[in-house]
């Protein structure tokens, strides 16, 4: 069974440009969230997408976008890039449904931003 | 608000020791889950073990058990018989009723485990 698959797994951009991530979950998987984890703010959620709709939001500024479509593939979309937002974005994928596999997520390996 | 903290940063032990990672968490709600997760040098995370805030029962998975008390809002983690394979970062995180897969995540603690 694949993983979970991110997509550029290693990128470089400059401030004020956008950047767009993709991620394909496991096969089945409804749920697709996204975490940036930086060395000095440690893992933080920025979104869950089920079925196509955003399900919860994290405290991010409104440049941290995302989307699910109906294959249940989902993008992160960061613009006007900002020096702080060099980071290890992780995407999670599960099952989605409520109850018992609530926060067992299976993570990719990340994409790799550093924004100079 | 939700807080979870790991005040261990890093831990080193010779293999075969006995080690505790320790996670202390702060909620409001009655009802919450905490995991483990154990990420290795590839980046990816993995999931160790959820539990849930009525389930006060200890577990034991091989070398792995974990503690829970909600009296002291603790939920730690030994590994018995270390061995170097567990080197890795592990995160303690906590979420609520209704949050979905909107994890909190600890800081994390580094484990070396050396020959």
């Amino acid at each position: 069974k694949a993983g979970v698959t991110q997509t550029p797994r290693y990128l470089i951009k400059t401030r004020g440009q956008q950047v767009t991530l993709s991620c394909s979950p496991i096969s089945g998987h409804r749920s697709v969230s996204w975490y940036q984890q930086t060395p000095g703010q440690g893992l933080q959620f920025l979104f869950e997408y089920f079925s196509e709709t955003q399900r919860n939001k994290g405290n991010f500024p409104g440049r941290f976008s995302g989307r699910q479509f109906s294959n249940s593939r989902s993008e992160m979309n960061v613009s006007t890039l900002e020096l702080g937002d060099s980071a290890l974005y992780l995407c999670a994928s599960s099952l989605g449904l409520a109850g018992t596999n609530t926060g067992e997520l299976f993570f990719g390996e990340g994409s790799r931003l550093t924004v100079l | 608000a939700q807080k979870v903290t790991q005040a261990q940063t890093e831990i080193s032990v010779v293999e075969k020791e006995d080690v505790t990672l320790d996670c202390v968490y702060e909620t409001r709600d009655t009802t919450y889950y905490l995991f483990w997760y154990k990420q290795p040098p590839s980046g990816e995370l993995v999931f160790l073990i959820r539990r849930n805030s009525f389930d006060e029962q200890n577990e034991i998975s091989g070398r792995y058990s974990w503690n829970f008390q909600k009296s002291t809002s603790s939920f730690n983690f030994t590994i018995t018989a270390s061995q170097v394979v567990d080197s890795a970062v592990y995160f303690c995180a906590l979420s609520e009723l209704g949050g979905g897969n909107k994890l909190t995540f600890g800081t994390g603690t580094q484990l070396k485990v050396e020959l």
